[in-house]
C-alpha cells in the first residue's frame, strides 16, 4: 500500500522554506526519501529507521515519528537545484527476505528565483 | 564502475508484442527491483530479487514476468505488450535490501501502441 505524500505540490521563492509530509496505515521499519529531476532517475537523499531520529544533509533534513508512522522532509533555504519531484518509500517489517520498499506518488517542488 | 545500467533506452511496441527490458549492474548488489512510473502514480514495484534464483512480486505484477539467474542481470519481460503498460521502467539495486540506499538505473521509457 503507498504511502501518502502532503502536499502534493509546493511552489518556492529561492531561500523559503517547506515541508513534505509522508505518511502510512502500516507500522513502518524505514523510511526512504529520494529526489527526482525531470527525465532523470530518482537520486537518494537519506534513509531514516525507526527510533524517531533525524537526519540531515546539508540543508535537507528530516524526522521520522514511528508511533505516528509519519516521516518529514525539512527544506530550509531553498536553493534553485532543489527543484524537483521528492518521493518518500516506506518499508515494512515483514521479516525474512520479503523486503518491499513502496513509494509514494511523489510531491513536485519548484523554486524560483 | 557503470552502477545501474539499462537498455533500450526508448521502445515502441505494438499490442500483442512481446519483449524484454534489460538491467544489470557492477557493484554486486543482491537485491534489484523494478518499477514502473506514470503520471501521477509515483514508482510502483512491479517485481523484486533478493538473490540470483530468488523472485518475488510488487504490487503491480501482471503481464511481467522476471528471472534472476546472475547476480548482475534481472531482466523484465513483457508477455504481451498492451497500452495500460505504456510507462517509464525504473530497475534498481541496492546490497542487501533493508537498510538500504537503492541505485537506479537511467530508465527504460516504452510507449505501446
Amino acid at each position: 500500500q503507498q504511502p501518502v505524500q502532503s502536499p502534493q505540490a509546493v511552489i518556492l521563492r529561492e531561500g523559503e522554506d517547506a515541508v513534505i509530509n509522508c505518511s502510512s496505515s502500516k507500522a513502518l521499519y524505514s523510511v526512504h526519501w529520494y529526489r527526482q529531476k525531470h527525465g532523470e532517475a530518482p537520486v537518494f537523499l537519506m534513509i531514516l529507521l525507526k527510533g524517531g531520529e533525524q537526519k540531515g544533509h546539508e540543508k535537507i533534513s528530516a524526522s521520522f515519528n514511528e508511533k505516528k508512522q509519519q516521516s518529514s522532509l525539512y527544506l530550509t533555504a531553498s536553493q534553485l537545484s532543489y527543484s524537483g519531484t521528492y518521493f518518500c518509500g516506506t518499508e515494512v517489517n515483514s521479516g525474512g527476505s520479503n523486503y518491499k520498499l513502496t513509494f509514494g506518488k511523489g510531491t513536485l517542488l519548484t523554486v524560483n528565483p | 564502475n557503470a552502477g545501474v545500467t539499462q537498455t533500450p533506452k526508448f521502445q515502441v511496441l505494438k499490442t500483442g508484442q512481446s519483449m524484454t527490458l534489460q538491467c544489470a549492474q557492477d557493484m554486486n548488489h543482491e537485491y534489484m527491483s523494478w518499477y514502473r512510473q506514470d503520471p501521477g502514480m509515483g514508482l510502483r514495484l512491479i517485481h523484486y530479487s533478493v538473490g540470483a534464483g530468488i523472485t518475488d512480486q510488487g504490487e503491480v505484477p501482471n503481464g511481467y514476468n522476471v528471472s534472476r539467474s546472475t547476480t548482475e542481470d534481472f531482466p523484465l519481460r513483457l508477455l504481451s505488450a498492451a497500452p495500460s503498460q505504456t510507462s517509464v521502467y525504473f530497475c534498481a539495486s541496492s546490497y542487501s535490501g533493508q537498510e538500504e540506499t537503492q541505485y537506479f538505473g537511467p530508465g527504460t521509457r516504452l510507449l505501446v501502441l
